[in-house]
């Protein structure tokens, strides 16, 4: 069975902090992704990755950096985090085709104070 | 360029009502279209997806969808709803550039007994 998980459900954190959230897929996919999702905005594309070592900014990677190390592993760090990095992340592996499926972890709800 | 609209960001429908969520693509190539389901604290699940085959597309849970070309739409419908249909649903629109996807704002589906 297809599996992304990620590293925490929910998340608090301080302004200035340097935050990690980590992604983890079992299915030997080629491609990651990280979003943020934010009421009435739906998902935004923040960086992803075709292959170990490689990645593209997104639609708004402004206030994030992302690591690739191995192919099962995405991370997506915040250097420092503010307010407006309030959200939730979710976390996408696909092969890639364009007709493949997008698969999702369950989330993090990260607040920062 | 290449968009996706969801008219509606919240529809009601009772139980055993058609439920009908709209979907209206933009695309310079021919589309690939999804759509996805979000059940409350979890991430997006699949549930249909059109790749130019069949324009009528069944999903699971009972969901279908149809592509018109004509209407450059890509409506989800199902026939009775379920409380447990109740979540938010997003349609997505492949970029045709390495499986990354536009989604949409989401449509949130409340089923009232």
């Amino acid at each position: 069975d297809v599996k992304v998980t990620q590293s925490s459900r929910y998340l608090v954190k301080r302004t200035g902090e340097k935050v990690f959230l980590e992604c983890v897929q079992d299915m030997d996919h080629e491609n990651m992704f990280w979003y943020r999702q934010d009421p009435g905005l739906g998902l935004r594309l923040i960086y992803f990755s075709y292959d170990v070592k490689m990645k593209e900014k997104g639609d708004i990677p402004e206030g994030y950096s992302v690591s690739r190390e191995k192919k099962e592993r995405f991370s997506l760090i915040l250097e420092s985090a503010s307010t407006n990095q309030t959200s939730m992340y979710l976390c996408a592996s696909s092969l890639p085709g364009d007709t493949d499926t997008q698969y999702f972890g369950p989330g993090t709800r990260l607040t920062v104070l | 360029a290449q968009s996706v609209t969801q008219l509606g960001s919240h529809v009601s429908v009772s139980e055993g009502a058609l439920v009908l969520l709209r979907c209206n693509y933009s695309s310079s190539v021919p589309p690939y279209l999804f759509w996805y389901v979000q059940y409350p604290n979890q991430g997006l699940q699949l549930l249909l997806k059109y790749t130019s085959a069949a324009t009528l597309v069944k999903g699971i849970n009972g969901f279908e969808a149809e592509f018109k070309k004509s209407e450059t739409s890509f409506h989800l419908t199902k026939p009775s709803a379920h409380m447990s249909d109740a979540a938010e649903y997003f349609c997505a629109l492949t970029k045709h550039t390495g499986n990354q996807f536009y989604f949409g704002t989401g449509t949130s589906l409340t089923v009232i007994p």
